[in-house]
C-alpha cells in the first residue's frame, strides 16, 4: 500500500525552538506539499516542492521554511516556534499532472 | 485565482438521510476536481474525483457530477451511515498546477 509517512503524530515544543517536521513517501512522487489545517479556515499551503532541492513558497510562508535534499523526503522547518503556530500540519505527494494528492496522518503540534 | 466554495457546516443527519454538500468553485483552465474525506485523527483521504464537465466520480455510495455550467461540483449520499461522519473538503487543482485548492471543509455527524 503506498504510503505518505509523518514522523510524529503529536509534538510539544517551546516557544522559540526550532522545529523539524519530517514526511516520507514512497511512491516515487515528483510533488511535495506541506499544508496546515485550523477550524474554520480548512487548509492552507505553506510550501511545495516540484522537484529535489526545488521549492516553492506557498500562501503562508512566514516562519517556515523546507528542504528536500532527496526525492522521497520534505521537510518542514520551523526556524523559532511561535504559539500561533500550533496547529495540524499534513503533508503531501502527488504525480505531475494534478490527479489528486495522497496524504499523511498529520502531526498535531503544539507550541507552549 | 482558483478558489473553492463549499457549504459552511456542522452538518447533522439521521442515519439513512439523504446528503448534499455544495461545492462551487472558479478556476482559469480547466480544472480537475475532487473531494476529500477526513476521518476524526486522521489526514485526508482521496474520496472521489472528475476530470473533466460532465463526469461523475463515485466511490463508497458518494457521487458528485462535474458541473461547468453551474461551476459546480457537489457531494451527495443517497443514505448515510454513522461511519460517514468525518469532514468533507471540496478541491480542485488545475491542470499542470500542482496547487490544489482546498474549501473550508464540512464536518459531517451521523446520529444513530
Amino acid at each position: 500500500d503506498v504510503k505518505v509517512t509523518q514522523s510524529s503524530r503529536y509534538l510539544v515544543k517551546r516557544t522559540g525552538e526550532k522545529v523539524f517536521l519530517e514526511c516520507v513517501q514512497d511512491m516515487d512522487h515528483e510533488n511535495m506539499f506541506w499544508y496546515r489545517q485550523d477550524p474554520g479556515l480548512g487548509l492552507r499551503l505553506i510550501y511545495f516542492s516540484y522537484d529535489v532541492k526545488m521549492k516553492e513558497k506557498g500562501d503562508i510562508p512566514e516562519g517556515y521554511s523546507v528542504s528536500r535534499e532527496k526525492k522521497e523526503r520534505f521537510s518542514l522547518i520551523l526556524e523559532s516556534a511561535s504559539t500561533n503556530q500550533t496547529s495540524m500540519y499534513l503533508c503531501a505527494s502527488s504525480l505531475k499532472g494534478g490527479y489528486g494528492y495522497t496524504f499523511g496522518s498529520g502531526t498535531r503540534l503544539t507550541v507552549v | 485565482g482558483n478558489s473553492v466554495t463549499q457549504m459552511e457546516g456542522p452538518v447533522t443527519l439521521s442515519e439513512e438521510a439523504f446528503l448534499t454538500i455544495n461545492c462551487t468553485y472558479t478556476a482559469t483552465g480547466y480544472p480537475s476536481l475532487f473531494w476529500y474525506v477526513q476521518y476524526p485523527g486522521e489526514g485526508l483521504q482521496l474520496l472521489l474525483k472528475a476530470t473533466k464537465a460532465d463526469d461523475k466520480g463515485s466511490n463508497k455510495g458518494f457521487e458528485a457530477t462535474y458541473r461547468k455550467e453551474t461551476t459546480s461540483f457537489h457531494l451527495e449520499k443517497g443514505s448515510v451511515q454513522v461511519s460517514d461522519s468525518a469532514v468533507y473538503f471540496c478541491a480542485l487543482s488545475v491542470y499542470n498546477n500542482n496547487d490544489m485548492r482546498f474549501g473550508a471543509g464540512t464536518r459531517l455527524t451521523v446520529k444513530p
